[in-house]
């Protein structure tokens, strides 16, 4: 069964510090990857995702993945906060290639950004 | 930028009582997910639509939640009776039938159960 883990269900940042999340899945086969973004009482956006290819991976708001297939992880980072960053942030698997792909998604890690 | 809508955004109601949650999907969206979320954890898939047909609902408790997509467009998630464990935030989402990988999320709705 796949699973995904975040770690670290909370991370405190100063604004225009750097941000890394971190994201383990566990799958059988070769996965898509996903990070979304919910602020307070909203749906999910997605940031970005990863299928193949290049494993590093730009998404909007200035965030990138990194996809390490020995680690089974694919963290996010991005270089500079904002305030507007403050929010949940969900790693997400699914099966690659298959047709109305289920995603699994991991417990989520709320950043908290410190003026 | 087309969007999945859902409503109600919010709502309270009181245990044993009937609720129903709207989907209206990305116009063009053949598959159909909804989600539950419950306070401080990631969603979880309740059922998933292709066009009008149920293709996974091995998550829905199906005593109590029934799903419906009529015309393959809009859906309809009930949970009757409710009790005060379906708290939780309930999302909607639609991908595209070439790239059923990537979902959209609509708002969701937020119920409270008393």
């Amino acid at each position: 069964a796949q699973s995904v883990t975040q770690p670290d269900i909370h991370i405190t940042v100063s604004e225009g510090a750097s941000l890394e999340l971190r994201c383990n899945y566990s799958y059988g086969a070769t996965p898509y990857l996903f990070w979304y973004v919910q602020s307070p009482g909203q749906g999910l956006q997605l940031l970005l995702k990863y299928f193949s290819g290049d494993t590093l991976v730009q998404g909007i708001k200035g965030f990138e993945a990194e996809f390490k297939r020995s680690q089974s992880s694919f963290n996010l980072r991005k270089p500079s906060v904002h305030w507007s960053d403050a929010a949940e942030y969900f790693c997400a698997v699914g099966p690659y290639g298959a047709a109305g792909n289920k995603l699994t998604f991991g417990g989520g890690t709320r950043v908290l950004v410190k003026p | 930028e087309a969007e999945v809508a859902q409503s109600p955004r919010y709502k309270i109601t009181e245990k044993s009582q009937a609720v129903a949650f709207w989907c209206d999907p990305i116009s063009g969206h053949a598959t159909l997910y909804w989600y539950r979320q419950i306070l401080g954890q990631g969603p979880e898939l309740l059922v998933q639509f292709q066009d009008e047909s149920v293709v996974d609902d091995s998550q829905l408790p199906k005593d109590r939640f029934s799903a419906e997509r009529l015309k393959g467009v809009d859906s309809t998630l009930k949970i009757q009776p409710a009790e005060l464990g379906d708290s939780a935030m309930y999302l909607c989402a639609s991908s595209h039938i070439d790239r059923q990988e990537t979902q959209y999320f609509g708002p969701g709705t937020r119920l409270l159960v008393l």
